[in-house]
């Protein structure tokens, strides 16, 4: 069936560090793939999304590209802020339309 | 426009009793899905309604029921609480399930003692 599997955490970096966290999936078809932030206390907040093979999401300096031949859609930030501390979800949208999540990376930046 | 409210926002029950817990999805939204978040678990898929008709269903017991309204919002009811229940409850919703993404309320964190 449809999975993901995300980079286990918790990650720790300096402020201005560079930050990839790792996302694959297995699906049939063809998911729409997702990142999703939770701040403490709150729910998810949808941080950017590809809905094909070869886009790239972004918002908030974060990145992230549909690789379909690696099946991968890792999220990157260029210089993460003590504000980025929070935990990060991998999804995909599959089959049926259901969503399945990754079981989520804690990102802790230190000033 | 207001987003998806869930409440109460935390609730603390014993084994053997029954809760209920209620999301209001975004106006216009009529799909909801419920998930459950726990430190060991992660995130999982509950089940999904559409046009108050369930739609998906995830592994989970009979004890596990829910509803949605015509007016779209939906109700989770757990009857006998087990300790393992203990958990962050989150409902998203969206305009129809082929609508992306889901749009999460805050949670209703459920302690069983």
């Amino acid at each position: 069936g449809d999975s993901v599997t995300q980079m286990e955490g918790p990650v720790t970096l300096s402020e201005e560090a560079c930050l990839t966290i790792n996302c694959t999936y297995t699906a049939t078809g063809y998911p729409s793939l997702f990142w999703y932030v939770q701040y403490p206390g709150e729910g998810l907040q949808l941080l950017l999304k590809a809905t094909k093979a070869d886009d790239k999401g972004s918002n908030k300096g974060f990145e992230a590209t549909y690789r379909k031949e690696t099946t991968s859609f890792h999220l990157e930030k260029g210089s993460v802020q003590v504000s980025d501390s929070a935990v990060y979800f991998c999804a995909l949208s599959g089959t049926g339309n259901q969503f399945y999540f990754g079981t989520g990376t804690s990102l802790t930046v230190i000033p | 426009k207001a987003g998806v409210t869930q409440t109460p926002r935390y609730l603390i029950k014993t084994r053997g009793q029954q809760v209920t817990l209620s999301c209001s999805p975004i106006s216009g939204h009529r799909s909801v899905s419920w998930y459950q978040q726990t430190p060991g678990q992660g995130l999982q898929f509950l089940f999904e309604y559409f046009s108050e008709t369930q739609r998906n269903k995830g592994n989970f017991p009979g004890r596990f029921s829910g509803r949605q309204f015509s007016n779209s919002r939906s109700e989770m009811n757990v009857s006998t609480l087990e300790l393992g229940d203990s958990a962050l409850y989150l409902c998203a919703s969206s305009l129809d399930p082929r609508d992306q993404p889901q749009h999460f309320g805050d949670g209703t964190r459920l302690s069983i003692l």
